[in-house]
């Protein structure tokens, strides 16, 4: 199926740990994001990256770290995790280089809770 | 912020159409209007989008004002699985980053 997949799902650890969220898309796009969405269910960007440039929302602690191995495939990092990095955690992908377009392809989501 | 307003909450009547209005008075000539929903704490899923001309697909019509500053999402027949927060922001196509996401409208349909 042509999505975007992310894992895992769910994702409990202890304050401290250093956690890794996987995201893959399919879909050929050129662009792809990742976004939190808090308890308030405010949905915030954090990152926007295509092969050439790295955008950060300067709000995002540098904890925090976009990690790209191919244009396919966006992960997230987090050092050091902190009670208030607990949240849902959305990837997405879009074709940003075209007319047209459906705008954003979000995959499930990771819910992260940090105890 | 988010560019775009929305009423917090909306209820419909299952079978009946839902208009979901959206102002977004400082958009420019070159954003798009989108919208998407999310369905309980699943990915924001896309729906419709327009520039300027009134657009239908098989999920929902998008009515937008001559003036471009508010447009309407219409689901015909509202359904029970319609229940969802419905986003609508404004982007132009190839700047995503800049797009921000309101706290939408959250639809209740009800039997």
């Amino acid at each position: 199926d042509t999505a975007v997949s992310q894992t895992p799902k769910y994702l409990v650890t202890q304050m401290g740990n250093d956690k890794s969220i996987k995201c893959e898309q399919n879909l050929g796009h050129d662009t792809m994001y990742w976004y939190k969405q808090d308890s308030k269910k405010f949905l915030k960007i954090m990152f926007s990256y295509n092969n050439k440039e790295l955008i950060i929302n300067e709000t995002v602690p540098n904890r925090f770290s976009p990690k790209s191995p191919d244009k396919a495939h966006l992960n997230l990092h987090i050092n050091s995790l902190e009670l208030g990095d607990s949240a849902v955690y959305f990837c997405a992908s879009s074709q940003e280089r075209s007319q047209g377009g459906y705008g954003y392809t979000f995959g499930s989501g990771t819910r992260l809770t940090v105890v | 912020d988010a560019k775009t307003t929305q009423p917090p909450s909306m209820d419909c009547a299952e079978g009946r159409a839902a208009n979901l209005p959206c102002n977004h008075s400082t958009i420019s000539g070159n954003e798009y209007v989108y919208w998407y929903r999310q369905i309980h704490s699943q990915g924001p899923q896309y729906i419709i989008h327009g520039l300027k001309n009134n657009e239908t697909n098989e999920m929902a019509s998008l009515i937008i004002t001559e003036d471009r500053k508010s447009s309407t999402l219409i689901l015909p027949h509202a359904t029970l699985r319609d229940t969802a927060v419905y986003y609508c922001i404004v982007r132009v196509i190839t700047g995503g980053f800049k797009t921000i996401f309101g706290a939408g409208t959250r639809l209740f349909v009800k039997a």
